[in-house]
């Protein structure tokens, strides 16, 4: 069964730093988001991304915070100077229509600690 | 504002037992999705179940079924002949445009 994956798995980093988070989408999808879930909070919703563009962001999504899709298979969520409380979980993931947004499949995370 | 309520904060039931999760939605759109995700230890989200709101009949997968109440904005989680593998937080969500938002979650224990 087709697969959203993310890499890394874990990644610590100082604060200040810049941090490049990977996700490969399933391949026939076009819709890519990122959602970030701080320690025991709720999934929050960062941005959602479909033709090359942001469809939408949320106001966690500031200036910051970059996406991107360089090639054909990866979407890149950047940080660019991290904060303290950037350290959370993040989610990516596809959906192969905006119509059925609800069939959006989730990768495993990447457990960003920002130190 | 358009949001997701879990009154349950933390819930526990012996193994084989029925358990019940509670959730209650608000939002000003018609049609919607509606789901619950499971996140185990490992934080991977998993989705259990999806409802269509223009569906009247309640989605079942399995051991796994949902009370949809739309007008009353209820999404209620039933976890029948439960399994310890079953212990996880889960989420309560539904769509809004093209994102999904979530509720805050139930710690769901299940006892040897």
């Amino acid at each position: 069964e087709p697969e959203v994956t993310q890499t890394p798995s874990h990644q610590v980093t100082q604060m200040g730093q810049e941090v490049i988070l990977r996700c490969v989408p399933i391949s026939n999808h076009l819709y890519f988001y990122w959602y970030r879930q701080i320690l025991g909070q709720k999934v929050e919703f960062l941005v959602s991304f479909y033709n090359n563009e942001i469809s939408e962001k949320s106001e966690i999504f500031d200036d910051q915070f970059s996406v991107e899709r360089p090639d054909g298979s990866n979407f890149t969520l950047k940080i660019r100077s991290t904060k303290l409380e950037d350290s959370a979980m993040y989610f990516c993931a596809s959906s192969d229509s905006a119509i059925a947004v609800e069939t959006q499949y989730f990768g495993p995370g990447t457990r960003l600690l920002v130190l | 504002a358009q949001t997701v309520t879990q009154s349950q904060p933390e819930m526990s039931v012996q193994e084989a037992e029925t358990v019940t999760l509670s959730c209650t939605y608000d939002t000003s759109e018609n049609n919607y999705y509606l789901f619950w995700y499971k996140q185990p230890p490992s934080r991977q989200m998993i989705l259990v179940i999806r409802q269509e709101a223009y569906k009247q009949q309640n989605a079942t997968e399995n051991r796994f079924s949902v009370n949809f109440q739309k007008a009353a904005k209820s999404f209620s989680l039933k976890i029948s002949d439960s399994q310890l593998g079953d212990t996880a937080m889960y989420f309560c969500a539904f769509t809004r445009d093209d994102k999904i938002i979530f509720g805050k979650g139930t710690r769901l224990h299940i006892l040897p």
